[in-house]
């Protein structure tokens, strides 16, 4: 079946910009995460969803990040006021419930220039 | 602060060889550990899922868990060079509730021919 998806593959913004980088779940799975990486390092947590709720959101580094999921689905990170620090790979992983194995999409490479 | 810690290599091993791959962390009440591997510009794959102390096989790939030395490992038998990639640790967060993982930086591993 189909796996994760997520939208755009690439891109890039200017510095202050707001973007919003969508997540596609496995379908079925009520468990959603992102995650972000940067070079050489593994990916770090930011946000999760059970459902359309925000189950913990201990990871977004400020409140320019925020993410939504109202329908239980399709998820989308929304961040303000782009900066350079935000350049980073957003991956998106879902799973069938809180305590399975997470599956992750082909991520949102993120530029700020 | 819960950390995983991998040697981050590159580890370089012939083809046909053992391949291991370790892994320490610093959480005691952790419960899940995963093995993920990340070819370069791609996204986490899941290869290997561990809950219990003791050995998992899957094929060519042997998860070792021992909860009282807070230490995972990952063995590949006869190593491909379709093997290299960087592979990655992860822990679960069970104190969240969440179960978002905690991952290392990665271990790079080169197959030679």
């Amino acid at each position: 079946g189909a796996g994760v998806s997520q939208t755009p593959s690439n891109k890039v913004t200017e510095k202050g910009k707001y973007v919003e980088l969508r997540c596609d779940p496995i379908s079925g799975h009520t468990a959603l995460y992102w995650y972000r990486q940067s070079l050489g390092q593994g990916p770090e947590f930011l946000i999760y969803f059970q459902g359309t709720g925000a189950a913990d959101d201990s990871g977004l580094p400020n409140d320019r990040f925020f993410a939504v999921r109202p329908e239980g689905s399709v998820s989308t990170l929304k961040i303000q006021r782009t900066e350079r620090g935000d350049s980073a790979v957003y991956l998106c992983a879902s799973s069938p419930g809180t305590w399975y194995e997470q599956f992750f999409g082909p991520g949102t490479r993120l530029t700020v220039l | 602060q819960k950390e995983v810690e991998q040697n981050s290599g590159p580890l370089s091993v012939p083809e046909g060889a053992i391949a291991s791959l370790n892994c320490t962390y610093s959480d005691r009440v952790s419960q899940s550990f995963f093995w993920y591997r990340q070819y370069s510009g791609k996204s986490p794959e899941l290869i290997m899922s561990i809950y219990s102390n003791g050995d998992k096989e899957d094929g060519r790939f042997t998860a070792q868990l021992n909860k009282a030395s807070q230490y995972v490992s990952l063995l590949i038998r006869d190593s491909q060079p379709s093997d290299s990639a960087t592979y990655l640790c992860a822990v679960n967060a069970i104190q969240t509730g969440a179960n978002n993982l905690f991952f290392g930086t990665g271990t790079r591993l080169t197959v030679i021919p």
